[in-house]
């Protein structure tokens, strides 16, 4: 079965600083993933979706994500922090080949400091 | 574009009360979702519907819960009779249905049970 780890429920960085959100999956094979943001009391909208294409996934509002098939990870990153960033972000995973059925992590909530 | 549409935003009742959600799919997507999203967690699949037909419904406690998509649109998930535990933001969202598609969220219906 899949599943998604996202370490640590609570992120804080300053304004201008760089964002790192780090999401590990486990699966028998590479499967398709995907990063959501969630701004409060509103539904969760796609940032950037890994495919299997290029292993670096450019999304929305500045943010990327780099596929590393060795060490099963997908971190979502983000040169420099704005106000308007903060929120919960999602990591979710699909199997490839399979059902659209997303398997989300618990969720990492941003604050970005001024 | 409308997106996905989902009413009531808010509803609080007493245990034991029945309860229905109703959320409209964005146009022409086939593949309707209904999640589960307790308080700091990520959502959870309920049950995924391919137009009218129910394919994943594993996860819907059967017992209290129902879920209906008559003529492939709109859709309707009823709780009967509600617990305390049912307390908790309940996502629809739609996509075409591949595995690589975006799955659109709306915006939620907070059940408060008291």
């Amino acid at each position: 079965a899949q599943s998604v780890t996202q370490l640590g429920s609570h992120v804080s960085v300053s304004e201008g600083a760089l964002v790192l959100l780090r999401c590990n999956y486990s699966s028998s094979v590479p499967p398709y993933l995907f990063w959501y943001v969630q701004y409060p009391n509103q539904g969760l909208q796609l940032l950037l979706k890994y495919t299997s294409a290029a292993t670096l996934v450019k999304g929305i509002n500045g943010f990327e994500a780099e596929f590393k098939k060795s060490e099963t990870s997908f971190h979502l990153t983000k040169p420099s922090a704005h106000m308007s960033d903060a929120a919960e972000y999602f990591c979710a995973v699909s199997e490839v080949g399979a059902n659209s059925k997303l398997t989300f992590g618990k969720g990492i909530t941003l604050s970005v400091r001024p | 574009e409308a997106g996905v549409v989902q009413s009531p935003r808010y509803k609080i009742i007493e245990k034991k009360q029945p309860v229905a959600f109703w959320c409209n799919p964005i146009s022409g997507h086939n593949t309707l979702y209904w999640y589960l999203q307790n308080l700091g967690q990520g959502p959870e699949l309920l049950i995924r519907y391919e137009n009218e037909e129910a394919v994943d419904d594993s996860q819907l406690p059967k017992d209290r819960f129902s879920a209906e998509r008559l003529k492939g649109v709109d859709s309707t998930l009823k709780i009967q009779p509600a617990e305390l535990g049912d307390s908790a933001v309940y996502l629809c969202a739609s996509s075409s249905g591949q595995p690589t598609d975006t799955q659109y969220f709306g915006p939620g219906t907070r059940l408060t049970v008291l």
